[in-house]
């Protein structure tokens, strides 16, 4: 992997509405698009991810979708709760030297 | 069922001492890492091993060491320690050398070099 993207750094929304975190990329062999989510202090840990065949993955209130020609990615939270208060990172694989990881966007819940 | 262990949680050292942060993991994983996390920097590649025996660079190796004797443990040295590797170490693992699956994060080690 190369480079990765991140944005927004911080992204604060109200309650019940919708969260939008946008990666970019530029290793064209990238396959392979994580999600880890990092409460504070605690270990980051995986909530969706999707591979390079597949634009668009959904489980329940989050969403993933892949544009392989623009090297994109993006998450979407949906009717957000405070639960979801965290600092999330996006990353890209699938060669042998690991994950790159973005920088990270703390996402604040506002009640 | 362990996963991914990592041992201290919490170390204080002084400049220039050396010391090792122990990984070990029991889901018989291929891949293991190593990852600095800095404020407003992510999660920063240290060293890298595809499987026992075979170990390589990441994007921030300098100052630090590892070795992969055994499937299961990924040490990682710090050979004279400064106040820039002030940080939070994650050690994290994957079932294949090419990381197309998910990765599992110990539950780190917090550095602090004084």
């Amino acid at each position: 992997g190369e480079n990765v993207e991140q944005h927004p750094s911080t992204l604060s929304v109200q309650e019940g509405d919708s969260a939008v975190i946008k990666c970019t990329y530029s290793d064209s062999a990238s396959n392979y698009f994580p999600w880890y989510k990092q409460e504070l202090g605690k270990r980051p840990q995986l909530i969706i991810d999707i591979r390079s065949n597949v634009g668009e993955k959904k489980d329940q209130r989050i969403a993933v979708t892949l544009n392989k020609t623009a090297k994109h990615f993006s998450l979407h939270i949906t009717e957000t709760q405070p639960e979801d208060s965290a600092v999330y990172f996006c990353a890209e694989g699938g060669g042998a030297d690991g994950l790159t990881f973005g920088k990270g966007t703390h996402l604040i819940i506002q009640p | 069922n362990a996963g991914v262990t990592q041992t201290p949680k919490f170390q204080v050292l002084k400049t220039g001492q050396s010391m090792t942060l122990q990984c070990a993991q029991d889901m018989n994983h291929e891949y293991m890492s190593w990852y600095r996390q800095d404020p407003g920097m992510g999660l920063r590649l240290i060293h890298y091993s595809v499987g026992a025996g075979i170990t390589d660079q990441g994007e921030v190796p300098n100052g630090y060491n590892v070795s992969r004797s055994t499937t299961e443990d990924f040490p990682l040295r710090l050979l004279s320690a400064a106040p820039s590797q002030t940080s939070v170490y994650f050690c994290a693992t994957a079932l294949f050398g090419r990381v197309s699956t998910e990765a599992f994060f110990g539950q780190g080690t917090r550095l602090t070099v004084v």
